[in-house]
């Protein structure tokens, strides 16, 4: 498995605050992705990474913002957390769009905005 | 964006037994992957698939690629307490940059 860290594991914030969650990874895979998980819905994509500085919107991308200023690292932020972004956040890393590529997955972040 | 159904949602079975979920996408896919997921943890990339009517195993999982190249299967034998968890299929085509994936299958086993 890829070596990739969230961070942190789980947080509780107040609604309207800025929240930013950390994704590392130590493999140097070109693409990385943001995920949202809640019943009944599976895996959301929010915003994925094809590069240092490339980023393209994901299904579920309004209220979030990311940034990728290094390979290993992919930030995702909450600009003004809501209630409905309550969610379990997941990052993953995928070594590029060739032909036989997998995606793998970070612990998750637990998110609890009040 | 996609949809993936994936069936059934959930399954209950006696230990031992063999268990079997599908996905089907409304769209041509060329790479299918299954992943399990337990409590409280990311997802774990099971099986990866790349080709029409492949068929690849993995001790008691054995997954296969559809000829049609819009669904995939995912069968476990002889189920153990620790094949419990959520396991979801995946699927990326050769037009963009995501990977889309089921709403998962909910596995228990009971011993």
């Amino acid at each position: 498995d890829a070596g990739i860290t969230q961070s942190p594991r789980h947080k509780v914030t107040e609604t309207g605050t800025p929240v930013t969650l950390r994704c590392h990874q130590t493999e140097n895979h070109r693409y990385m992705y943001w995920y949202r998980q809640d019943p009944g819905h599976g895996l959301r994509l929010i915003h994925y990474s094809y590069g240092v500085k490339d980023t393209d919107k994901g299904e579920v991308s309004d209220g979030y913002s990311v940034s990728r200023s290094k390979t290993e690292d992919f930030l995702l932020t909450l600009e003004s957390a809501t209630s409905s972004q309550t969610s379990v956040y997941f990052c993953a890393t995928s070594p590029g769009l060739g032909r036989n590529t997998e995606a793998f997955f970070g612990q998750g972040t637990r998110l609890t905005v009040v | 964006g996609q949809q993936l159904n994936q069936s059934p949602q959930s399954m209950f079975i006696q230990e031992g037994e063999d268990v079997s979920m599908n996905c089907t996408s409304s769209s041509i896919f060329n790479t299918w992957l299954w992943y399990k997921q337990d409590p409280g943890e990311g997802p774990v990339l099971l099986i990866a698939l790349y080709k029409a009517g492949e068929l690849t195993s993995n001790g008691r999982l054995t997954a296969q690629f559809g000829i049609t190249r819009k669904d995939s299967f995912l069968n476990i034998s002889a189920s153990i307490p620790s094949d419990v968890g959520i396991y979801f299929c995946a699927g990326k085509d050769s037009t963009g940059n995501q990977f889309y994936f089921g709403t998962g299958t909910s596995l228990t086993v009971i011993p």
